[in-house]
């Protein structure tokens, strides 16, 4: 059965530094989204991206995030000048077109130090 | 936005007891209600949705009701045996296929062998 994949599965990096986390959605999805989780609280919500363009992101994706579909295969999630509280594990998720449900990537664990 | 809610925090039952696990949701606007199933360190896994025409859906040994006028869904699982052990997280969703899920806070289920 396909499943969105993740890397790394664990990014350490020094505050300040940016980082690139990357997803591989299923192949046939056309939405693709950014959750994040940080340690044991809800997920929550980042960015929504269809057709090369952001559907929609929340109060939490500043000026410091980015996302972009490179190739036709991944989707990356880019933290410029990392702070403490992004520390977080990130999970990417993808859609089908006529369908309500989202499959998650299995994350990954980013610890700013 | 969208405000979900969710009872009880930690859930602890004897192997074969039910186990429910209750929800609430402040736009009326949303239709589509999943419900992920979360082991440690593990991704979020979509084990059963509901839409907003339908009251009630059921399968094997789990189910998921919902309540439209109260604006409250509810998962719940039967036979309960310890492999059930994770954290489940409601979400609710405008639905469609570029809609976000806002997810509950998640509930600690431990299943007692």
């Amino acid at each position: 059965e396909p499943e969105v994949t993740q890397t790394p599965s664990h990014q350490v990096t020094q505050m300040g530094q940016e980082v690139i986390l990357r997803c591989v959605p299923i192949s046939n999805h056309l939405y693709f989204y950014w959750y994040r989780q940080i340690l044991g609280q809800k997920v929550e919500f980042l960015v929504s991206f269809y057709n090369n363009e952001i559907s929609e992101k929340s109060e939490i994706f500043d000026d410091q995030f980015s996302v972009e579909r490179p190739d036709g295969s991944n989707f990356t999630l880019k933290i410029r000048s990392t702070k403490l509280e992004d520390s977080a594990m990130y999970f990417c998720a993808s859609s089908v077109p006529g369908s309500n449900e989202q499959y998650f990537g299995p994350g990954t664990r980013l610890t700013v130090t | 936005g969208e405000n979900v809610e969710q009872h009880p925090s930690t859930l602890s039952v004897q192997e074969g007891d039910s186990a429910v696990i209750k929800c609430t949701y402040s736009d009326s606007a949303s239709n589509y209600f999943p419900w992920y199933k979360q082991e440690l360190g593990k991704r979020p896994q979509l084990i059963i949705d509901i839409r907003s025409n339908v009251g009630e859906k059921k399968d094997q040994r789990i189910a998921v009701t919902l309540n439209k006028t109260a604006k409250h869904f509810s998962l719940h699982i039967t036979e309960t045996q310890p492999e059930d052990s994770a954290v489940y997280f409601c979400a609710a969703s405008l639905g469609g296929s570029n809609y976000k899920l806002t997810f509950g806070k998640g509930t600690l289920l431990t299943v007692n062998p």
